[in-house]
C-alpha cells in the first residue's frame, strides 16, 4: 500500500522567493513519484514524475524535485517564484499498478 | 498525440435529478480510465476505475455508477442525486501494467446540486 503525506496545506512565498513544497511517501515497493499543478477550475497538469531513474526530476515551468530514498521524501522546489506559480500542487505516488494515491494538496499563494 | 475530452463543463441540476457525464480518449488504445472526485479546497477521492469495457472497479459506495461501453469511453451516472453529490468531477487515463505511467487528466466538469 502506498501513502502521501504533503506538509502545509498552504504555503505563501515572496515573488522571486524560493519555493518548497514539501512531500514525504510511503510505499511498500519502489515508488513512482509525481508532482502535479492544478489552476482553478483546471484539471491536472503533470509537472514532473520519477521513475527511478534520475534521483533530480526536472520538469516543466522550472520546477524540479529530488527524490530522497533515506528521508522517504520527494519535496518541489523552483528557485525563484513568479506570480503564475499560484495554484494548488498534488503529490501522487505509484507501486506497481496504475493507480495513483494523492495527498491532500498545498495552495500555493506568490505576493507581490 | 492523445487527448482527453469532459462534457459538461458545468452542470446544475435539481436534487432528485438524473446525472450522465461523459469522458473520451483520443489517440491510445486500452487506456484505463479513472473519475475522481474534488470537494471544495479538498484533495481528490476515487470514484471508480476501469481497466477495459465492461470492467468496472468502485472505490466508495455512494450513489454513483460508472460504465465503460467503448473503449475510450468512461461515463458517470445517477439515477437521482443528492446534495452531497456537488463537487468538480474529474477524469484521467494513462497506460495499463506498471506503475510509472502518469494520468493525464480533463479539464473537469464543475457539478452544482440545487
Amino acid at each position: 500500500a502506498q501513502s502521501v503525506t504533503q506538509l502545509g496545506s498552504h504555503v505563501s512565498v515572496s515573488e522571486g522567493a524560493l519555493v518548497l513544497l514539501r512531500c514525504n511517501y510511503s510505499s511498500s515497493v519502489p515508488p513512482y513519484l509525481f508532482w502535479y499543478v492544478q489552476y482553478p477550475n483546471q484539471g491536472l497538469q503533470l509537472l514532473l514524475k520519477y521513475t527511478s531513474a534520475a534521483t533530480l526530476v526536472k520538469g516543466i515551468n522550472g520546477f524540479e524535485a529530488e527524490f530522497k530514498k533515506s528521508e522517504t521524501s520527494f519535496h518541489l522546489t523552483k528557485p525563484s517564484a513568479h506570480m503564475s506559480d499560484a495554484a494548488e500542487y498534488f503529490c501522487a505516488v505509484s507501486g506497481s499498478g496504475s493507480r495513483l494515491t494523492f495527498g491532500e494538496g498545498t495552495q500555493l499563494t506568490v505576493n507581490p | 498525440s492523445q487527448t482527453i475530452h469532459q462534457w459538461p463543463a458545468t452542470l446544475v441540476q435539481p436534487v432528485g435529478s438524473p446525472l450522465s457525464l461523459e469522458c473520451t480518449v483520443e489517440g491510445t488504445s486500452n487506456p484505463n480510465l479513472y473519475w475522481y472526485r474534488q470537494a471544495a479546497g479538498r484533495g481528490l477521492q476515487l470514484l471508480f476505475y476501469s481497466v477495459g469495457i465492461g470492467q468496472i472497479s468502485s472505490e466508495v459506495p455512494q450513489n454513483l455508477s460508472a460504465s465503460r461501453p467503448q473503449d475510450r469511453q468512461f461515463i458517470l451516472s445517477s439515477k437521482k442525486l443528492l446534495l452531497s453529490d456537488s463537487g468538480f468531477y474529474l477524469c484521467a487515463w494513462n497506460k495499463g501494467g506498471i506503475g510509472n505511467q502518469p494520468q493525464h487528466f480533463g479539464d473537469g466538469t464543475r457539478l452544482s446540486i440545487l
